[in-house]
């Protein structure tokens, strides 16, 4: 069950603070996030595992309500780096076994000067 | 060293021809897996393999078939080609679930 990613597009100036959340109608084992940017491959930037964790990377931080299926990026203090298109990949709880993530539709971010 | 590698990067081919992408990885890991991206940037899985057995295989035509000769190589063979084929196709690795995943740098493949 493929997760829905809101908004779809985000356009910024520099230092404003964005939020991309990430819904699935399925209980979730883990949310990983990445950023791809034109022509390139999906960098890491995150993995949440527990209900109601939150973990830190640099000014991009992300939290995971378990009880809501969804998980939430906050980017603060936005830089023209940050640019690109966000993905949230989930993981559903399985036998053990790595299924692989399955990947929202990506939330497209724009950063202007 | 690179963790995840993919070759070719690129690839055009005409339709109907058979083509395979190779993967490596150097990173120990138990798990690959081969994903697709659109051209609407949509990425969806479509194998994974661990300990070479293919735990789970998506709704993929039968013309894709990966294979692994070792726990290293996850490669992606496609038999006749279709337009629809065109895409960029990463490999990952992860050491399992709940772990984070290493992609390759992605193969653009596109069929004429």
């Amino acid at each position: 069950q493929q997760p829905v990613q809101s908004p779809q597009a985000v356009i910024l100036r520099e230092g404003e603070d964005a939020v991309i959340n990430c819904s699935s109608s399925k209980a979730l084992y883990s949310v990983h996030w990445y950023r791809q940017k034109h022509g390139e491959a999906p960098v890491f930037l995150m993995i949440l595992l527990k209900g109601g964790e939150q973990k830190g990377h640099e000014k991009i931080s992300a939290s995971f309500n378990e009880k809501k299926q969804q998980s939430s990026l906050y980017l603060t203090a936005s830089q023209l780096s940050y640019s690109g298109t966000y993905f949230c990949g989930t993981e559903m709880y399985s036998g053990g076994g790595a299924d692989g993530l399955t990947f929202g539709k990506g939330t497209h971010l724009i950063i202007q000067p | 060293d690179t963790a995840v590698s993919q070759t070719p990067k690129y690839l055009v081919t005409q339709m109907g021809n058979d083509k395979s992408i190779k993967c490596e990885q150097n990173l120990g890991h138990d798990t690959m897996y081969w994903y697709k991206q659109d051209s609407k940037k949509f990425l969806k899985i479509m194998f994974s393999y661990n300990n070479k057995e293919l735990i789970i295989n998506e709704t993929v035509p039968n013309r894709f078939s990966p294979k692994s000769p070792d726990k290293a190589h996850l490669n992606l063979h496609i038999n006749s080609l279709e337009l629809g084929d065109s895409a960029v196709y990463f490999c990952a690795s992860s050491r399992g679930q709940g772990i984070r995943a290493f992609f390759g740098q992605g193969t653009r493949l596109t069929v004429v």
